[in-house]
């Protein structure tokens, strides 16, 4: 079946430590995203990616790294200078090429930071 | 620039109580699609409806219903005779043209049903 895959589902960080989310699809779908939710909140866009080898902040960039070097796998890292990382963190996908295709989620990944 | 606002942050309902959860958006383009997530305890956001700008027709799928007027910018969702099944974050969510098919998210609205 295809569809997006995020793991770990649950992921815990000390302090300083820089840690990589993954974020696979087999759904030959060229835009990818990471969005990261806190407790009671909504969705805040961090990273997309709408083509292999390019990526574009989205509105909470800082602390946050990307890669999109395969059409499949767009990793997430979140680096030391992330001051509040602990959150949970969703992966989407879509086509990329019709405003009517939305978005296919993953099951998400929870981080603490210890 | 798109908006989509969900100005009920939380409903709590007694099982069996139809609900309704509000979405008011916002663009100036006029070729645009809304859409329906469900965010369950799991986490993950599954899919629930699809409208495009050009269609203002209602839809029913079972218990879940849903009015969509232009005139007002809204896209509203009713769930009848709510089950504890139901209880979930729901997020209305935007997509227009020039936004490379990117999806503009409301805040979501927790929706909390009780036995």
């Amino acid at each position: 079946d295809g569809g997006i895959t995020q793991s770990p589902k649950y992921l815990f960080r000390k302090e300083g430590q820089n840690v990589t989310l993954s974020c696979e699809q087999n759904l030959n779908h060229d835009a990818m995203y990471w969005y990261r939710q806190d407790p009671g909140q909504g969705l805040r866009l961090i990273y997309y990616s709408q083509i292999v080898n390019d990526f574009q902040k989205g509105d909470i960039a800082e602390g946050y790294s990307v890669s999109r070097e395969k059409k499949e796998s767009f990793p997430l890292t979140v680096t030391s200078a992330q001051k509040n990382p602990t959150a949970f963190y969703l992966c989407a996908s879509n086509p990329g090429r019709n405003i009517a295709d939305g978005y296919t989620f993953g099951s998400g990944t929870r981080l603490t930071v210890v | 620039a798109q908006k989509v606002t969900q100005a009920q942050t939380e409903i709590s309902v007694v099982e069996k109580e139809d609900v309704t959860l509000d979405c008011v958006y916002e663009t100036r383009d006029t070729t645009y699609y809304l859409f329906w997530y469900k965010q369950p305890p799991s986490g993950e956001l599954v899919f629930l409806i699809r409208r495009n700008s050009f269609d203002e027709q209602n839809e029913i799928s079972g218990r879940y219903s849903w009015n969509f007027q232009k005139s007002t910018s809204s896209f509203n969702f009713t769930i009848t005779a709510s089950q504890v099944v139901d209880s979930a974050v729901y997020f209305c969510a935007l997509s227009v043209n020039n936004a490379g098919n990117m999806l503009t998210f409301g805040g979501g609205t927790r929706l909390m049903v009780k036995p």
